[in-house]
């Protein structure tokens, strides 16, 4: 499995962009990158998926380089509600290569 | 209606007790997974199971087994249970081509 690494934590103001980078050297080329969001007390939520190039949805853009040894998850304009554990994960489309979850990154976001 | 749905959602026991947890996903999916969430917030894969195959994290004791009644439910059973085992347990679903797990909203277990 790819191992990921992402900033412990970051801090940012409402109505910023928010950017978290992800490393991942070690991607396989099945491998897709998903990010997941958790608020305190409750489950992981998904985010965004992406292969390559940029994705785009309502939430987030993600934004992958043409080596793919890292991601930036893109959040625009956040707002406090945002203040939450972002997570980057790696894997392919066989189940039996469970995602495993890193610490994730901290995000404050301050009035 | 909730998709993914884990009770209880607190469960305080004593040291040695058995226990269960339910877990039921009303999306259609086809995988379903368990979780264990520690107090420094690791999520670690325990279970991940279909109705073909139970894949098993190695690292997880023989003493937790997952229960499948039928492709909607994943129930976690927990025997003798131990002061370590205290953590939330997250009940999480997926189709088996889409990385778009579903989590539950979690199990506090408290063991004392």
């Amino acid at each position: 499995l790819a191992k990921t690494t992402q900033p412990i934590s970051m801090d940012s103001y409402e109505g910023q962009e928010v950017n978290i980078t992800c490393s991942h050297n070690n991607i396989a080329t099945n491998d897709y990158i998903t990010w997941y969001q958790q608020f305190p007390s409750q489950g992981p939520r998904f985010i965004i998926q992406g292969y390559k190039t940029k994705v785009t949805n309502e939430v987030a853009s993600l934004f992958i380089p043409a080596d793919r040894k890292s991601s930036t998850l893109s959040l625009p304009r956040v707002s406090l509600s945002d203040t939450a554990v972002y997570y980057c994960l790696v894997g392919d489309r066989d189940y039996g290569q469970n995602f495993v979850f890193g610490p994730g990154t901290r995000l404050s976001v301050l009035p | 209606d909730t998709a993914v749905s884990q009770t209880p959602k607190y469960l305080v026991t004593q040291m040695g007790n058995d226990k269960s947890i339910k877990c039921e996903q009303n999306l259609g999916h086809d995988t379903m997974y368990w979780y264990k969430q520690d107090s420094k917030k690791f999520l670690k894969i325990m279970f991940s199971y279909n109705n073909k195959e139970l894949i098993i994290n190695e690292t997880v004791p023989n003493r937790f087994s997952p229960k499948s009644p039928d492709k909607a439910h994943l129930n976690l059973h927990i025997n003798s249970l131990e002061l370590g085992d205290s953590a939330v347990y997250f009940c999480a679903s997926s189709l088996r081509d889409d990385y778009g797990y579903t989590f539950g909203s979690g199990t506090r277990l408290t063991v004392v």
